[in-house]
C-alpha cells in the first residue's frame, strides 16, 4: 500500500521557538494532504487541508498565522508551529489523499509528537 | 455535517472473548468507511477499509460490516488476545466527501 512518512517523529522545543514538521507521500503524488492534531486520550481533529500550489484551508478555530502550512510539491507538505507554547504540545498526524480507479483513500503518516517546554 | 460516534468508549474483556465495537455516522452518503488501530503514543494503523458498495471486509480475526441505510458499522474481533489491546478508531468522510471525520475511539483492554 501507499506510504506516508513524517519527520521528525518527536520533537522537544522551548517555548517561543518554531517547529517544522514534514509530511511526505513516498510512492504516490498527493495534491491534497491533511493535518490533524490529537490531544491525549482524545480523537483526531482536523486542523487544515493542504493543497498543492495553493493556500491551505483551515478548520474553524485553528489559527492560520500560528500553524503555517506549505504544500510546495506533490509529495511534500510542511506544518510549522510558530512561537510554540506548552498548550501546542500534542500529537500531529498528516494524511495524503490517494486517488485511483475512481476511488479515494487517505493514507496516514506515523505522527509527530511535539512537546513544548 | 458528518458526525461519527463510537460505543463503548472503553471495553475490558478476558482473553479469548469475541467482541463487537460499534460505530455510527449521521450522513450515510459515504463512499467508504475505515477502521484504524492506535497503540498508546503511536500513529494510526489501518485495519479495514470498506467501500460503499461492500457490506463487509475481513482480515484475519477482524471483520468489519457496513450498513449505510442505518448509518452503522461494526468491527468484530474474534478470539481476542492481549495484543489486541489498543484504541480502535472509526472514520468516515465528511458531508461532501472531502474530509475524514474520526470517532472518539474505543479503548480496548484484553486481559490475559
Amino acid at each position: 500500500g501507499a506510504v506516508v512518512s513524517q519527520h521528525p517523529s518527536w520533537v522537544i522545543c522551548k517555548s517561543g521557538t518554531s517547529v517544522k514538521i514534514e509530511c511526505r507521500s513516498l510512492d504516490f503524488q498527493a495534491t491534497t494532504m491533511f493535518w490533524y492534531r490529537q490531544f491525549p486520550k482524545q480523537s483526531l481533529m482536523l486542523m487544515a487541508t493542504s493543497n498543492e500550489g495553493s493556500k491551505a484551508t483551515y478548520e474553524q478555530g485553528v489559527e492560520k498565522d500560528k500553524f503555517l502550512i506549505n504544500h510546495a510539491s506533490l509529495t511534500l507538505s510542511t506544518l510549522t508551529v510558530t512561537s510554540a507554547h506548552p498548550e501546542d504540545s500534542s500529537f500531529y498526524i498528516c494524511s495524503a489523499r490517494f486517488s485511483q480507479g475512481g476511488g479515494e483513500t487517505q493514507y496516514f503518516g506515523p505522527g509527530t509528537r511535539l512537546l513544548v517546554l | 455535517k458528518q458526525e461519527v460516534t463510537q460505543i463503548p468508549a472503553a471495553l475490558s474483556v478476558p482473553e479469548g472473548e469475541n467482541l463487537v465495537l460499534n460505530c455510527s455516522f449521521t450522513d450515510s452518503a459515504i463512499y467508504n468507511l475505515q477502521w484504524f488501530r492506535q497503540d498508546p503514543g503511536k500513529g494510526l494503523t489501518s485495519l479495514l477499509l470498506i467501500q460503499s458498495s461492500q457490506r463487509e471486509q475481513t482480515s484475519g480475526r477482524l471483520n468489519a460490516s457496513l450498513d449505510k441505510s442505518s448509518g452503522r458499522s461494526t468491527l468484530y474481533i474474534a478470539a481476542s488476545q492481549p495484543g489486541d489491546s489498543a484504541t480502535y478508531l472509526c472514520a468516515a468522510p465528511d458531508t461532501g466527501g472531502f474530509k475524514t471525520i474520526f470517532g472518539a475511539g474505543t479503548r480496548l483492554f484484553v486481559k490475559a
